[in-house]
């Protein structure tokens, strides 16, 4: 299967503070996905993003499909930004293969 | 409009029994997946329905695990003799038909944690 890497692993930040996660990739894919896992397990879409950027309020994201990357930045931390952050690829309507996450703590 | 739906919640188990956990995927979704996450193996795709195809059934761990699909919307887990490692979360996703642009961004439900005693 696909092989996703998340970095860093854990982050700490302060409120008010910017961040940004990254996702490698090992393969050609045509979905790309960043969750937000809440502190009830629940996985919430952020950004469906196989190329090019987005932006959604403070959360941005950019794929560069060609060098096999993704970056998902925050700006201007809050407290309820905290919990896991997943980086998802998958090729065609296939499965999805998971990073192992990044998680994210703010601290006020 | 509504979201995937999954229940139960929680289901607690003695080792040995089956268990059956739902998934109702977003009304008109034709994908259907269904995942785990435990914590030694983070977050591993199970099993997958596409419209009237055959499932993908490459991620299933072992024989005691299976699933169907009714109707080609809900869909069903059974996890037969359980065993104290199957403890999970256990996610469903189900994403849009083909002729969407987003043909397969997906959408997961709240999951189901399953402890096996």
């Amino acid at each position: 299967g696909i092989q996703v890497e998340q970095s860093p692993p854990d982050l700490i930040l302060q409120e008010g503070a910017n961040s940004t996660l990254r996702c490698n990739f090992s393969d050609s894919v045509n979905n790309l996905q960043w969750f937000h896992q809440n502190p009830w397990g629940q996985l919430i879409n952020l950004f469906y993003i196989p190329s090019g950027t987005k932006q959604n309020g403070r959360l941005s994201a950019t794929t560069v499909a060609t060098e096999r990357y993704s970056l998902l930045y925050i700006s201007s931390s809050q407290t309820t930004d905290s919990g896991v952050y997943f980086c998802a690829v998958a090729t065609g309507a296939n499965n999805l293969f998971f990073g192992t996450g990044t998680r994210l703590t703010v601290i006020p | 409009g509504a979201g995937v739906s999954q229940s139960p919640s929680n289901k607690v188990t003695e080792k040995g029994k089956d268990v059956e956990l739902r998934c109702d995927p977003i009304s008109g979704h034709t994908a259907l997946y269904w995942y785990r996450q435990s914590l030694g193996q983070g977050l591993e795709f199970l099993i997958y329905f596409q419209g009237n195809s055959a499932p993908d059934k490459s991620g299933l761990p072992s024989d005691r695990f299976s699933a169907e699909r009714t109707g080609g919307s809900v869909s069903t887990l059974t996890i037969q003799r359980t065993q104290q490692e199957d403890s999970a979360v256990y996610l469903c996703a189900s994403s849009p038909p083909w002729a969407e642009e987003s043909y397969n961004e997906q959408f997961f439900g709240p999951g189901t944690r399953l402890t096996v005693l």
